[in-house]
């Protein structure tokens, strides 16, 4: 659903430990799954995607497990930089629109 | 290549006016989406357009908003008679097909006096 004007949830990692960013998607019919980061006063950057005849894809630094029984979505980041600190989106698309999830933000403790 | 172009990045206009903004996406895509958000909040899907056409407007208000993506020229999200509820950012992405990746532009921040 939409965000009715909640805060972002927080997720608070010291640097060089894991992150684990979770999301819960609605669509059955969606079939194309994207990751995206937001750094403040910026447009969202995509990070990495995955489609739903997989269950992972892993990138630099970054792996995303889709679990379809269930519809969830999750984000890994490896060794977490202060870099990485922003907003986290997951993005569900079905054959008309990609639809953004409520967000994630991650602060990386130096 | 250069990504994809939102202008202007702030807009101040009063209550009333009307606002446009215009997004020129990336060389060789034709689809595009214009996305709304509000502070500390997620996107919120508006239009999604090709050239021409109007695929899917659901999440637009049928009052006092229109968008548009001419065979020539940037798509355009014109919103009439501003009010201060329309204060936001708005982000336009596009693709080159509908089944692949969105890229973002920077968006165009609007503040309604």
């Amino acid at each position: 659903g939409e965000s009715v004007g909640l805060h972002l949830p927080t997720l608070s990692v010291q640097e060089g430990d894991n992150s684990i960013i979770n999301c819960a998607y609605s669509n059955s019919a969606s079939d194309y799954f994207i990751w995206y980061k937001q750094e403040s006063g910026k447009g969202p950057q995509f990070i990495i995607d995955i489609r739903s005849n997989m269950d992972k894809r892993q990138g630099q630094r970054v792996t995303v497990l889709l679990n379809k029984t269930v519809k969830h979505l999750s984000l890994q980041i490896a060794a977490t930089q202060p870099g990485d600190s922003a907003v986290y989106f997951c993005a569900e698309k079905d054959a008309q629109k990609v639809t953004f999830g409520t967000g994630t933000k991650l602060q990386v403790i130096p | 290549n250069a990504g994809v172009m939102q202008n202007p990045r702030h807009l101040v206009r009063r209550r009333g006016q009307e606002a446009r903004l215009r997004c020129s996406p990336m060389k060789g895509h034709s689809h595009v989406y214009w996305y709304r958000q509000l502070p500390e909040e997620g996107l919120k899907f508006m239009v999604y357009l090709q050239k021409e056409n109007i695929i899917d407007e659901s999440g637009m208000p049928k009052e006092r908003f229109s968008a548009e993506f001419p065979k020539e020229g940037p798509s355009i999200l014109r919103i009439q008679q501003v009010v201060r509820g329309d204060s936001a950012a708005y982000f336009c992405a596009s693709s080159p097909t509908n089944t692949g990746e969105l890229f973002f532009g920077e968006g165009s921040r609007l503040t309604v006096l």
